[in-house]
C-alpha cells in the first residue's frame, strides 16, 4: 500500500491551461503538504494544511490554490500556467499537533513532473 | 528564519571510499534536524534524524551527530556502494513547527 500517493505521476500540458495534481495519504497524518522542486533539486514549501485548515500560505502566485477535502487529501490547482511553472512538485504529509516534525518528519508522494511547453 | 546549508555537490566517488557531506543550520532555540535522500527518479525518503545535542542518527550505514556547539550535522558513510548514488538533503524543523527547511542538496555519485 503506497502511504502518499499523488496522480498524475507526469504532466505535460501546454502554457495558459489550468491542471490539478491530487495527492493521498492513508497514514492517518494530520498535516499535509505541497513542496515544488525545481530543476536544480532546490526544494520550497508552498502550503500546508492542517486537518484541513490551512497553516503554511508561501509567497507563491495565486494561481496555484490548495484545496484539502478531508484531512487525507490535499490537491494543487494550478491556473493559466507558464513556462516557469515547470518543476517536480511533491505531496508530504507528518503526524502531531505540536512540534509535529521534531519526532518524525515528513513521508514523501514520489512526485509529479510538470512540464509547461 | 531558520536555515540550512549544505555543501554543494556533485561528489562523485569510488565504491568503498568514505563519504562525508556537511551541513549547517541557524535556527533560533533547538532544532530536530534530518538528512533525507532522493534517490533517481523518486520522491525524499527518511535517512536519518536527530532531535537533540549529542543524538547521533543512523541508518544503512550512514551517521550524523548533532553538534549544538558547531550548529553542524554532518553525514558520514565509511564505505559508500553504487546503490548510495542520490540526491541527499540536510533540512530542519524548529520546536513547535510544522515546516522542514531544506537545504540545496547534494548529489553523490558512486562509480564501481
Amino acid at each position: 500500500d503506497t502511504a502518499v500517493s499523488q496522480t498524475p505521476k507526469y504532466l505535460v500540458t501546454q502554457m495558459g491551461n489550468d491542471k490539478s495534481i491530487k495527492c493521498e495519504q492513508n497514514l492517518g497524518h494530520d498535516t499535509m503538504y505541497w513542496y515544488k522542486q525545481d530543476s536544480k533539486k532546490f526544494l520550497k514549501i508552498m502550503f500546508s494544511y492542517n486537518n484541513k485548515e490551512l497553516i503554511i500560505n508561501e509567497t507563491v502566485p495565486n494561481r496555484f490554490s490548495p484545496k484539502s477535502p478531508d484531512k487525507a487529501h490535499l490537491n494543487l490547482h494550478i491556473n493559466s500556467l507558464e513556462l516557469g511553472d515547470s518543476a517536480v512538485y511533491f505531496c508530504a504529509s507528518s503526524q502531531g499537533d505540536r512540534g509535529p516534525l521534531s519526532n518524525y518528519g515528513y513521508t514523501f508522494g514520489s512526485g509529479t513532473r510538470l512540464t509547461v511547453v | 528564519g531558520d536555515s540550512v546549508t549544505q555543501m554543494e555537490g556533485p561528489v562523485t566517488l569510488s565504491e568503498e571510499a568514505f563519504l562525508t557531506i556537511n551541513c549547517t543550520y541557524t535556527a533560533t532555540g533547538y532544532p530536530s534536524l534530518f538528512w533525507y535522500v532522493q534517490y533517481p527518479g523518486e520522491g525524499l525518503q527518511l535517512l536519518l534524524k536527530a532531535t537533540k545535542a549529542d543524538d547521533k542518527g543512523s541508518n544503512k550505514g550512514f551517521e550524523a551527530t548533532y553538534r549544538k556547539e558547531t550548529t553542524s550535522f554532518h553525514l558520514e558513510k565509511g564505505s559508500v556502494q553504487v546503490s548510495d548514488s542520490a540526491v541527499y538533503f540536510c533540512a530542519l524543523s524548529g520546536h513547535n513547527d510544522y515546516k522542514l527547511s531544506f537545504g540545496a542538496g547534494t548529489t553523490v555519485t558512486v562509480r564501481a
